[in-house]
């Protein structure tokens, strides 16, 4: 069975850019997460899909990052414009349903550098 | 918001000694679920708790989750090197209905000397 796909797997880019990520989940899955995960701490929960629909985006930066899953499949989560503290691996991942008893895949992640 | 936090932060043992890491929210969790990183790596999956009380062992790892459903723990008996990495509790507050959204712990991240 095929692993959760992220890409680009690095990034680096100067700050007031913009950047996009790609996730593409594990067939079947309906529930998409995205988190931010600085050096050294926990994954925080950036944005949650069921199927196409937003379940939680209270701890996304509205102003400056925004995520889709146009067609309940892949998503992409874009970052305009980047702040330094924007440094951080961007993790994506899916489970079955979001419900007790489902566990989440995480996907390698990419690591984004703005300098 | 929901917290999770887990104590302690960091761990350095000699292989062969036991490892014990404790999870704490300050909301009612719906299941508690454990996750281990390798250096470099992602979160993978290690197990899952939903009743309260509950005790899982998986080999040498023993998790348990509290009576009142807001603290767990991770115990490892006699630590190997293939152990290191750091082990995050995640947990859907009992409150987000069907929303279960997934909050992690801070995590504590193990060293095992050799």
């Amino acid at each position: 069975e095929a692993g959760v796909a992220q890409s680009p797997r690095y990034k680096i880019i100067e700050k007031r850019q913009s950047v996009a990520f790609w996730c593409n989940p594990i067939s079947g899955h309906a529930t998409l997460y995205w988190y931010q995960q600085i050096l050294g701490q926990g994954p925080k929960l950036l944005i949650q899909f069921q199927n196409n629909g937003v379940v939680d985006d209270s701890q996304l930066p509205k102003d400056r990052f925004s995520a889709e899953r146009l067609k309940g499949v892949d998503s992409t989560l874009k970052i305009q414009p980047a702040k330094l503290e924007d440094s951080a691996v961007y993790l994506c991942a899916s489970s079955l349903v979001a419900r007790a008893g489902t566990e989440a895949f995480f996907g390698q992640g990419t690591r984004l550098t703005v300098v | 918001g929901q917290q999770v936090m887990q104590i302690p932060q960091y761990q350095h043992v000699q292989e062969g000694e036991d490892f014990t890491t404790y999870c704490n929210s300050s909301t009612t969790l719906s299941n508690i679920q454990w996750y281990k990183q390798r250096p470099g790596g992602h979160p993978v999956f290690l197990i899952q708790l939903v009743k309260s009380g509950e005790v899982k062992k998986q080999k040498r790892l023993t998790f348990q989750f509290g009576e009142a459903k807001k603290n767990s723990s991770l115990h490892i008996t006699a630590t190997q090197t293939t152990d290191v990495g750091t082990y995050f509790c995640a947990g859907p507050p009992l409150s987000s209905g069907s929303a279960r959204q997934l909050t992690f712990g801070s995590g504590t991240q193990l060293t095992v000397l050799p």
